[in-house]
C-alpha cells in the first residue's frame, strides 16, 4: 500500500527564517507529485508540481522554491520567512493514468 | 476571480437527514472532483464524474454534472457525524489533473 508522509508536523518559525517542509511517497514509483498551501478557512492553491526527478513547475509565485531530489520525495523551502507563508502545507501523489489526488496529512506553519 | 465556487459557505443538519452542496465554475472541464477534508486533516477524494456522465454514485454519495450550466451537485443522504467535514469541488481543465483548481469549500456541520 501507498503511504505519503510530511514533515514535520508543525513549524513555529520567525520572519526572516528559512524553511524546508518535506514528503515522502512510499510504495510507488514515479508519483507525480504536488504542493498546495492553503490559508485558515481557505481553498488549496496549488503552488508546484513534479513529474519526474529534477523538474519541478511552478504555479504560483509566492517566494518559495521547490525541489524534486528523488523520485519519492518533494520538497519545499524558502530562505526568508514571510508573515504572509502561515497556513497549512499540503503534499499530494497521483499515478500518471489516474486523476484522484492523495494528500499527506500536512504541515501546519505559523510565522511570527 | 474563482474558477470553482462551493454554495452555501455553510450548512447544519441533524444526523440522518439529506443535505446538498453546490459547485459553480466558470471554465471549460474535463471533469470534476469532490473532496472532503476533515479539520487537521489533508483532503480526500469522494467522487470523480467527467464531462461526459451527467451523475455519479459512491454509496451514500450522488453527485451531478451539468455542463450547460457549468454545475455540479454532491448530495449526501443519511448523514452521520463523521460527515463534519468542508467539502471542495476541484475542476481539471485544459492542465489536466496536474492543474486542478479548488473552491473555497463549504463547511458543513452534522449534529446529533
Amino acid at each position: 500500500a501507498q503511504t505519503i508522509h510530511q514533515w514535520p508536523v508543525a513549524e513555529i518559525k520567525a520572519v526572516g527564517s528559512p524553511l524546508s517542509l518535506g514528503c515522502t511517497i512510499k510504495g510507488k514509483s514515479s508519483p507525480n507529485l504536488y504542493w498546495y498551501w492553503q490559508a485558515t478557512g481557505g481553498t488549496l492553491q496549488q503552488l508546484f508540481y513534479s513529474i519526474t526527478v529534477g523538474q519541478v513547475e511552478s504555479v504560483v509565485q509566492l517566494n518559495l522554491s521547490a525541489s524534486r531530489p528523488k523520485d519519492d520525495q518533494f520538497i519545499l523551502s524558502t530562505e526568508k520567512l514571510l508573515l504572509s507563508h502561515s497556513g497549512f502545507y499540503l503534499c499530494a501523489w497521483r499515478t500518471f493514468y489516474a486523476e484522484t489526488l492523495y494528500f499527506g496529512s500536512g504541515t501546519r506553519l505559523t510565522v511570527l | 476571480s474563482q474558477l470553482a465556487e462551493e454554495n452555501p459557505w455553510a450548512l447544519s443538519v441533524h444526523e440522518g437527514e439529506s443535505v446538498t452542496v453546490n459547485c459553480s465554475y466558470k471554465t471549460s472541464i474535463t471533469a470534476l472532483q469532490w473532496y472532503r477534508q476533515k479539520s487537521g486533516e489533508g483532503p480526500a477524494q469522494l467522487i470523480l464524474i467527467r464531462s461526459n456522465e451527467r451523475e455519479k454514485r459512491n454509496g451514500r454519495l450522488r453527485a451531478t454534472l451539468d455542463t450547460s450550466s457549468q454545475s455540479s451537485s454532491l448530495s449526501i443522504t443519511a448523514t452521520r457525524c463523521e460527515d463534519t467535514a468542508v467539502y471542495f469541488c476541484a475542476t481539471e481543465g485544459t492542465g489536466g489533473a496536474d492543474r486542478l483548481t479548488f473552491g473555497k469549500g463549504t463547511q458543513l456541520i452534522i449534529q446529533p
